[in-house]
């Protein structure tokens, strides 16, 4: 099965600065890449996705990317803000079949100081 | 705007009890998914179910099982808790795009 790798566990960053996060996945099926941002005491929510026919997509300040030659895809947040504070799930999926089920990675905390 | 709903916020049980975790959904989809998140682990996915009365195993499966009874409807069994189910359980369901879960605000289940 699919297995995605999440670097780094932690992540400190002053406000203003940029935070880069990366996964990598096993399954070179895997065709859907999507980020979730989990506020402390809240539930996971999307933020941005990506699939594998796009390199790169933007959302305002946030952005994402995809090396499928590689197997590897990031998460760019610039100008962070302290809102930006949260622990982010990056995920895979093949999303052929009628699963959509997601392999997420252990996740990334996040935080921005002021 | 997707609701999920599960039945409980916090959960207190007993080694050996049978625990029944219950989630609805309101957007009539035929997918829907249970995951356990622990501290430095992640999100796991335990069960999910793609319609009634159908449903697959995860990537940790072992000590649980599921019923889908109502498409609405999508509830975790704990046949005998243990303590090492102590933790977050979370349910999730798709939206009309197919692609993007929709997640419930969680369990916080203690086994004690």
């Amino acid at each position: 099965g699919e297995n995605v790798e999440q670097h780094p566990s932690t992540l400190s960053v002053q406000e203003g600065d940029s935070a880069v996060i990366k996964c990598t996945y096993s399954d070179s099926a895997s065709n859907y890449f999507p980020w979730y941002k989990q506020e402390l005491g809240k539930r996971p929510q999307l933020i941005i996705d990506i699939r594998s026919n796009v390199g790169e997509k933007k959302d305002q300040r946030i952005a994402v990317t995809l090396n499928k030659t590689a197997k590897h895809f990031s998460l760019h947040i610039t100008e962070t803000q302290p809102e930006d504070s949260a622990v982010y799930f990056c995920a895979a999926s093949n999303s052929g079949g009628s699963n959509y089920k997601l392999t997420f990675g252990k996740g990334t905390l996040l935080t921005v100081n002021p | 705007d997707v609701k999920v709903t599960q039945s409980s916020r916090y959960l207190v049980k007993r080694t050996g009890e049978k625990v029944f975790l219950e989630c609805v959904q309101d957007m009539d989809h035929e997918n829907m998914f249970w995951y356990r998140q622990d501290p430095g682990l992640g999100l796991r996915l335990i069960y999910f179910s793609y319609d009634v009365k159908m449903k697959e195993k995860g990537d940790i499966p072992e000590g649980y099982s599921v019923s889908r009874e109502k498409k609405e409807r999508f509830s975790l069994i704990l046949e005998s808790a243990s303590t090492n189910q102590t933790s977050m359980y979370l349910c999730a369901t798709l939206g009309q795009g197919y692609y993007e879960q929709y997640f419930g605000p969680g369990t916080r289940l203690t086994v004690t």
